[in-house]
């Protein structure tokens, strides 16, 4: 079955710590995303990449750090100098031609 | 700067009814909209799209307006069965944007028996 991992489903760090979220895909898409989901909030952008080797900051990177070594993968680094770590993560992907962005199910970071 | 506004954050309709979501945007380079479905603690769903060069498109139950002039789209569900009872956020994007989407903030549809 094709589709997007994110591992684990949710996170528990305390503050000051780095944590790195898991994103894998295996529907062959160039393009993958980070999104933030906060309470009454839509879906903002962290990072995105449309190749292997790039990747752009988006609408809130700061305190946030990504790789794109394979294409299949793009993990996220929440770091300490993230303000407000707790949210709801969501990885997503797309062909890179333009359309429609597919999303994994996401993951819950709590940081005390 | 909101460029997606989603102005109602919840809206109720018995089971059968219509229901009618809407959307506006203030970015005149958007010329693809879409709309996805997302329950809680889950990734958002894709359910229908639409390009600037149409003014409707239908897939099933679902049918997504747009009206350019006035830059607002709605999501039309017809008939609505509780299984819809979700959030539904409307996203758009534009050329040149790399394929990033804009998100609105979500209306909660409740779909009452």
């Amino acid at each position: 079955d094709g589709g997007i991992t994110q591992s684990p489903k949710y996170l528990f760090r305390k503050e000051g710590q780095n944590v790195t979220l898991s994103c894998e895909q295996n529907l062959n898409h160039d393009a993958m995303y980070w999104y933030r989901q906060d309470p009454g909030q839509g879906l903002r952008l962290i990072y995105y990449s449309q190749i292997v080797n790039d990747f752009q900051k988006g609408d809130i990177a700061e305190g946030y750090s990504v790789s794109r070594e394979k294409k299949e993968s793009f993990p996220l680094t929440v770091t300490s100098a993230q303000k407000n770590p707790t949210a709801f993560y969501l990885c997503a992907s797309s062909a890179g031609t333009g359309g429609e962005q597919y999303f994994g199910p996401g993951t819950r970071l709590t940081v005390t | 700067d909101q460029q997606v506004k989603q102005n109602s954050p919840s809206l109720s309709v018995q089971e059968g009814r219509i229901s009618i979501l809407n959307c506006d945007y203030t970015n005149s380079m958007f010329d693809y909209f879409l709309w996805y479905k997302k329950y809680p603690a889950e990734g958002p769903t894709f359910l229908i799209s639409i390009s600037s060069i149409k003014d409707k498109n239908e897939d099933g139950r679902f049918t997504v307006f747009l009206n350019k002039s006035a830059k607002h789209l709605s999501l039309h569900i017809v008939p609505s069965q509780p299984g819809d009872s979700a959030v539904y956020f409307c996203a758009a994007s534009g050329t040149g944007g790399g394929n990033k989407l804009t998100f609105g903030t979500g209306t909660q549809l409740k779909v009452e028996l």
